[in-house]
């Protein structure tokens, strides 16, 4: 089982909804991302936080908005969003080294996001 | 540009036999490598990680090598099982917080 939670597990919504997806991690780990994948398709780094602050915005549209509350949290809000944001959503979080990630990401198990 | 490239084809093999997967990469110094497993619908998981000054990693039936002047990772699973069959990404970490991701290679093992 892994050890980061990612709730909920999936989610349907409407371009003119706002949803949020969440994270949470209980590993003391001071790093979390959020990656996105599409069917057959390598995870794609959109956001990462180290010490609770926003450290990589991989271009992002705005139309996803990362918050980290804690340590432990890490958010996804949800606006205004397009059928091709359909994915799967995958949060990760590390140790972070020295000057980044120190060793290996530990994976949810992603939040399945249709968007009709 | 900056690539990871992994066979996309599937690979088909028996039971009891070893499995190799090939991770390319270019325009990258990666400090470290790492392989991870993914199931369908579910997140990746960590399998072994190796840095750029080891020649070759092992963990029970895994195996990795790392030859940077090639830009090559070689994943070995010997005596393979039906359960290996997923799917097995390569990443590189590039530094400052990013890992890159190769879009993986499906394995199918068969009884």
């Amino acid at each position: 089982d892994t050890e980061v939670t990612q709730t909920p597990k999936h989610l349907v919504m409407g371009m003119t909804n706002k949803k949020s997806l969440k994270c949470e991690q209980h590993m003391g780990h001071r790093a979390m991302y959020w990656y996105k994948q599409k069917a057959k398709k390598p995870p794609e780094l959109m956001f990462v936080y180290s010490y609770e602050k926003l450290s990589i915005n991989e271009s992002v549209p705005s139309r996803f908005s990362p918050e980290c509350p804690n340590s432990s949290l890490l958010n996804l809000h949800l606006h205004a969003l397009q059928p091709e944001d359909s994915a799967l959503y995958l949060c990760a979080s590390s140790h972070p080294g020295g000057q980044g990630v120190d060793g290996e990401l530990f994976f949810g198990e992603g939040s399945r996001l249709t968007v009709l | 540009s900056q690539k990871i490239e992994q066979n996309s084809e599937a690979l088909n093999i028996q039971e009891g036999k070893t499995a190799t997967l090939t991770c390319n990469y270019t325009n990258y110094s990666p400090a470290y490598l790492q392989w991870y497993r993914q199931d369908p619908g579910r997140g990746p998981v960590f399998l072994l990680l190796i840095r750029e000054n080891e020649k070759e990693k092992r963990k029970e039936r895994l195996k990795v090598t790392f030859d940077t002047t090639l830009k090559q990772s070689l994943f070995h699973i010997t005596a393979s099982q039906p359960a290996d069959s997923a799917t097995y990404l390569c990443a590189v970490y590039t530094g400052g917080f990013k890992t890159i991701f190769g879009a993986g290679t499906r394995l199918f093992v068969k009884a």
